[in-house]
């Protein structure tokens, strides 16, 4: 069965640092997203993108974050200086198609920022 | 905004007991509800979706129910096991723009032995 999936399952950073988390998504599949979560806390939406392109995103979702599909396969969230409060788990998913197809998840990102 | 609670927050029963998981949204303009299912630490397993246009939509021991008008989705579990022990989400999307998902908090789910 196909499946989205993100690499690594667990990254730890210092602070101020760069990273880039990886996500290839179902390959027939148009519209990518990334939450996340903080622990404890609800699943929150970040950007949606479609069409090599931001589609939409969430007022968390500032300038310290982008998105890049640098191939046909791979979805990539890149966090440019990292702080405490990124820490949480990152979740990437996809939809074949809008107006009410199921979404599917990635296993998830755990990052931790030191 | 669309809203989404879930009640209880955590629940434990013994195993073999029928359960109830309880979904609200505020807003009833929604394409579909999907309910979840996530392990400690680990990724959102899609358990079930229910259109809008559908009242109830079954995959083996679960069943899920939509109440589009009064803005609530229950999902019943029958003959709880211990590896049904998770967190349980409800999702709906967003009507406008790229269809993002508004999730509710979940509930714990523990069965025991």
């Amino acid at each position: 069965e196909p499946e989205v999936t993100q690499t690594p399952s667990h990254q730890v950073t210092q602070m101020g640092q760069e990273v880039i988390l990886r996500c290839v998504p179902i390959s027939n599949h148009l519209y990518f997203y990334w939450y996340r979560q903080i622990l404890g806390q609800k699943v929150e939406f970040l950007v949606s993108f479609y069409n090599n392109e931001i589609s939409e995103k969430s007022e968390i979702f500032d300038d310290q974050f982008s998105v890049e599909r640098p191939d046909g396969s791979n979805f990539t969230l890149k966090i440019r200086s990292t702080k405490l409060e990124d820490s949480a788990m990152y979740f990437c998913a996809s939809i074949r198609s809008l107006g009410g197809t199921e979404a599917f998840f990635g296993q998830g990102t755990r990052l931790t920022v030191v | 905004k669309q809203e989404v609670t879930q009640i209880p927050a955590a629940l434990s029963v013994p195993e073999g007991e029928n359960l109830v998981l309880n979904c609200s949204f505020t807003d009833s303009a929604i394409y579909n509800l999907q309910w979840f299912r996530q392990d400690p630490g680990k990724g959102l397993t899609s358990l079930l979706l229910i259109q809008s246009s559908q009242r109830e939509q079954t995959s083996g021991r679960l069943n899920a129910s939509l109440d589009k008008s009064s803005g609530r989705s229950t999902l019943y579990i029958a003959a709880s096991q211990p590896g049904d022990s998770a967190t349980y989400l409800c999702a709906v999307p967003d009507q406008t723009g790229a269809n993002n998902l508004f999730f509710g908090t979940g509930t714990r789910l523990t069965v025991i032995p």
